[in-house]
């Protein structure tokens, strides 16, 4: 099976940098999604890693590490709209995407 | 291009009772997966479509059930109701061209079941 590990809640403050983590075990997968989701609305797609390394997209950037089976989302200069919830998935070959439980930000001013 | 719809948004039902719900993914993609989002477990996948069969299939019990039709669009159908199946329930399309999930998801606005 998949465990995938998220801290439950965060906070930081507008302006700041914030790095969400995502811990994962399992035997392969085709690569990795980031998504972010506010309360009451659906997931939207932020990122997807498949090679080991940063993917930079404008203020967010993520980074895949598959030897040490770690991802992380990076949130760069936040602004209040960014509080939201930050889900980590796995995309496995031949089965679904496999979610973390998410990452509840809260951005503060 | 329009996004992923989902109808209807609310629900209440009661136990025992079943449900269906609709999904209507965007313009082009033939890939139709649902999931199930409750605050205790979050986001589940609960099965895929595509081309009108169904590719994949997560670990719920044979009370939840789906379809596709020729035109992509996808039902998803809950018997015998349990005060545990209430949650979100979102579908989320993609292209559906590769094998399994690398395209990317693009989820609905859920529909939010309630359970009595």
């Amino acid at each position: 099976g998949q465990n995938i590990d998220q801290p439950t809640e965060m906070t930081a403050t507008e302006g700041a940098i914030v790095q969400i983590n995502c811990t994962y075990q399992t035997s392969g997968f085709n690569g990795l999604f980031w998504y972010q989701q506010h309360a009451g609305e659906a997931p939207t797609f932020l990122s997807y890693n498949v090679l080991d390394g940063l993917e930079e997209k404008g203020r967010f950037s993520s980074f895949l590490s598959r030897s040490k089976g770690y991802s992380y989302l990076l949130l760069k200069e936040l602004q209040m709209k960014d509080s939201a919830s930050y889900l980590c998935a796995l995309n496995q070959a031949g089965t679904a995407l496999i979610f973390g439980k998410g990452t509840t930000l809260s951005v503060s001013s | 291009k329009a996004g992923v719809t989902q109808t209807p948004r609310y629900l209440i039902k009661t136990r025992g009772q079943q449900v269906t719900l609709s999904c209507s993914p965007i313009s082009g993609h033939r890939s139709v997966s649902w999931y199930q989002q409750t605050p205790g477990q979050g986001l589940q996948f609960l099965f895929e479509y595509f081309s009108e069969t169904q590719r994949n299939k997560g670990n719920f019990p044979g009370r939840f059930s789906g379809r596709q039709f020729s035109n992509s669009r996808s039902e998803m159908n809950v018997s015998t109701l349990e005060l545990g199946d209430s949650a979100l329930y979102l579908c989320a399309s993609s292209p559906g061209g590769g094998q399994g999930f690398t395209d990317t998801q693009y989820f609905g606005p859920g529909t939010r079941l309630t359970v009595l």
